[in-house]
C-alpha cells in the first residue's frame, strides 16, 4: 500500500524555467515532509524540508508547498538548471520515513 | 567530514546464499536505517538501529536482519537470498532516531544482485 505517491515519472523543463514536482500522500498522521534528489549511482541527497504545521519552507531556488487539506506536497525550482536533472524522491514521516517511486527531472539546456 | 560509507559497493550473490552489507553512520550520529530500492520503486524502509537497539521495522521477512555495534556502526544480514532480493541497498544515519523531524544523511548503496 502506497502512502506516498509521485504519478508523474519524468518532466523535461527548459533551462531557466520553473519545475515544479508533486507528490500526493494519504496518512494525514505524517508531520515532517523531505525532498531527496538522487543522481545515478549516489544515494539520495537532502534538499529541503517542511514540517506539517507550515504551508511553505524556502530555500534558495527550491521551495515546498504543503497543501495538508489536500495531502498534496509539491517542489518547485526556480530557474532550472542543467545540473538539476536527477531523479526526485518526496519522503513523508510517521515514526519512519515513507518514499515516493521517484520523478525523473531532465532540464534542457 | 566523512559521510555514510557503505561496503561492498557491488556484490554478486545466487540464490541461497547469504550476504553482509555494512554501513559506518556519520561521525556522531547514533542512529543508523538500512533501505531497499528495487529498480523504478522508491526506497523502502527495512530497519531502524538506535543506540544499538531495534527501533523499528519495516515488512520484511524474518530472513532480513540487522545489529548495530557500539562503534555505531551497523549490519544488514540476508539469508537464504533469493532472486527478487536483488536490490540497492541503502544506509542512512541521522542523530536522533526516526520520527523526530530529523533529515536522513544516506550513503551510495550497496547494489545486490542475486542470480
Amino acid at each position: 500500500d502506497q502512502q506516498v505517491k509521485q504519478n508523474s515519472p519524468s518532466l523535461s523543463v527548459q533551462e531557466g524555467r520553473i519545475s515544479i514536482l508533486n507528490c500526493d500522500y494519504t496518512n494525514s498522521m505524517f508531520d515532517y515532509f523531505l525532498w531527496y534528489k538522487k543522481y545515478p549511482a549516489e544515494g539520495p541527497t537532502f534538499l529541503i524540508s517542511i514540517s506539517s504545521i507550515k504551508d511553505k519552507n524556502e530555500d534558495g531556488r527550491f521551495t515546498v508547498f504543503l497543501n495538508k487539506s489536500a495531502k498534496h506536497l509539491s517542489l518547485h525550482i526556480v530557474p532550472s538548471q542543467p545540473g538539476d536533472s536527477a531523479v526526485y524522491f518526496c519522503a513523508a514521516s510517521e515514526n519512519q520515513f515513507y518514499f515516493g517511486t521517484g520523478t525523473s527531472l531532465t532540464v534542457i539546456p | 567530514d566523512a559521510g555514510v560509507t557503505q561496503s561492498p559497493t557491488h556484490l554478486i550473490k545466487t540464490r541461497g546464499q547469504h550476504v553482509t552489507l555494512r554501513c559506518s553512520p556519520i561521525s556522531g550520529h547514533k542512529s543508523v536505517s538500512w533501505y531497499q530500492q528495487v529498480l523504478g520503486q522508491g526506497p523502502q524502509f527495512i530497519f531502524q538501529y538506535y543506540e544499538k537497539e531495534e527501533r523499528g521495522r519495516g515488512n520484511f521477512p524474518d530472513r532480513f536482519s540487522a545489529r548495530q555495534f557500539p562503534n555505531y556502526s551497523s549490519e544488514l544480514n540476508v539469508n537464504a537470498l533469493l532472486l527478487g532480493d536483488s536490490a540497492l541497498y541503502l544506509c542512512a544515519s541521522s542523530l536522533s532516531p526516526q520520527g523526530l523531524n530529523e533529515k536522513l544523511f544516506f550513503g551510495s548503496g550497496t547494489q545486490l544482485s542475486v542470480l
